[in-house]
C-alpha cells in the first residue's frame, strides 16, 4: 500500500507570511491528491484536488502542485491568517484501483500568530 | 450550501452492544464512504459505497460491520458486539462521481464503555 509522509512537526508561523506544507508519497503515483483541513473535532474539510496531469492548481489564497517524478505535493497558504491554524491532510486516490478510497497522510499542524 | 449531515453527534455505548450511525449524504451524490478516525491517528477508510453495493472495504471492515442504504436518503453503519477499540470518530463522506472531492460530515464521536 501507498505510505503518505506530511511533516509531523507543527509549523508556526507569523500572520501575513506563506506557509508551506509538504505531502511525499512512496509507492504508485496517484491519479489525483486532494488537500483538506481538519480542525478539532471536526470532520475534513475539502481544499483542493490536483490531478496528474495538473501541475498547479489555485484557489483564492491556497496553492497546490503535483509532481509524480518526485512524488510529492506542496500546499501553500499566502497571506496566512490566524484564522487559517488547523491541521491540513494530504489524501492520495488511485483510479481502477478503488472507488473513492482516500488514503489520508497524518496532516501537518499550522499555527498562525498574530 | 449542502452539507453531509450525521446523527447521531456522540453516543456511548456498553461494550457488546450494537450501534447505528446515521449519515444523510449530500443529494446528488452518488459515491458513499464512512471513515474513521482514532484519538490522535489518521483517517482510515472503512468502506465505499456505489449503486447499492460494497465497492471496497479495508481490513478493519469486518463481519462486525455493515453498511446500508435503506431509503433514498439515509446511509447507515452498523457495529455489532461493539468493541473497547471501536472507539473512534466515525465519518460520513460522499462525492459527486468518483475521481472528484469527497465532503465528509462532522462525525459521530463513538465511545465504547
Amino acid at each position: 500500500s501507498q505510505k503518505i509522509e506530511q511533516n509531523s512537526e507543527a509549523l508556526n508561523i507569523q500572520e501575513g507570511k506563506t506557509a508551506t506544507l509538504t505531502c511525499n508519497y512512496t509507492n504508485y503515483s496517484p491519479a489525483y491528491l486532494q488537500w483538506y483541513r481538519q480542525d478539532p473535532g471536526r470532520g475534513p474539510v475539502f481544499l483542493l484536488l490536483i490531478r496528474e496531469n495538473e501541475k498547479e492548481k489555485r484557489k483564492e489564497r491556497l496553492k497546490v502542485t503535483f509532481d509524480t517524478t518526485l512524488k510529492q505535493s506542496l500546499f501553500h497558504i499566502t497571506a496566512s491568517q490566524p484564522a487559517d491554524s488547523a491541521t491540513y491532510l494530504c489524501a492520495l486516490e488511485v483510479s481502477g484501483d478503488s472507488w473513492g478510497k482516500l488514503q489520508f497522510g497524518a496532516g501537518t499542524q499550522v499555527v498562525v500568530t498574530p | 450550501e449542502p452539507e453531509v449531515t450525521q446523527t447521531p453527534s456522540h453516543q456511548v455505548t456498553q461494550m457488546g452492544q450494537e450501534v447505528i450511525l446515521r449519515c444523510v449524504p449530500i443529494s446528488n451524490h452518488l459515491y458513499f464512504y464512512w471513515y474513521r478516525q482514532i484519538l490522535g491517528q489518521k483517517v482510515e477508510f472503512l468502506v465505499s459505497f456505489y449503486n447499492n453495493e460494497i465497492s471496497e472495504k479495508s481490513e478493519i471492515f469486518d463481519d462486525q460491520f455493515s453498511v446500508e442504504r435503506p431509503d433514498g436518503s439515509n446511509f447507515t453503519l452498523k457495529i455489532r458486539s461493539t468493541k473497547l477499540e471501536d472507539s473512534a470518530m466515525y465519518f460520513c463522506a460522499s462525492s459527486e462521481r468518483e475521481g472528484f472531492e469527497a465532503f465528509f460530515g462532522q462525525g459521530t464521536r463513538l465511545t465504547v464503555v
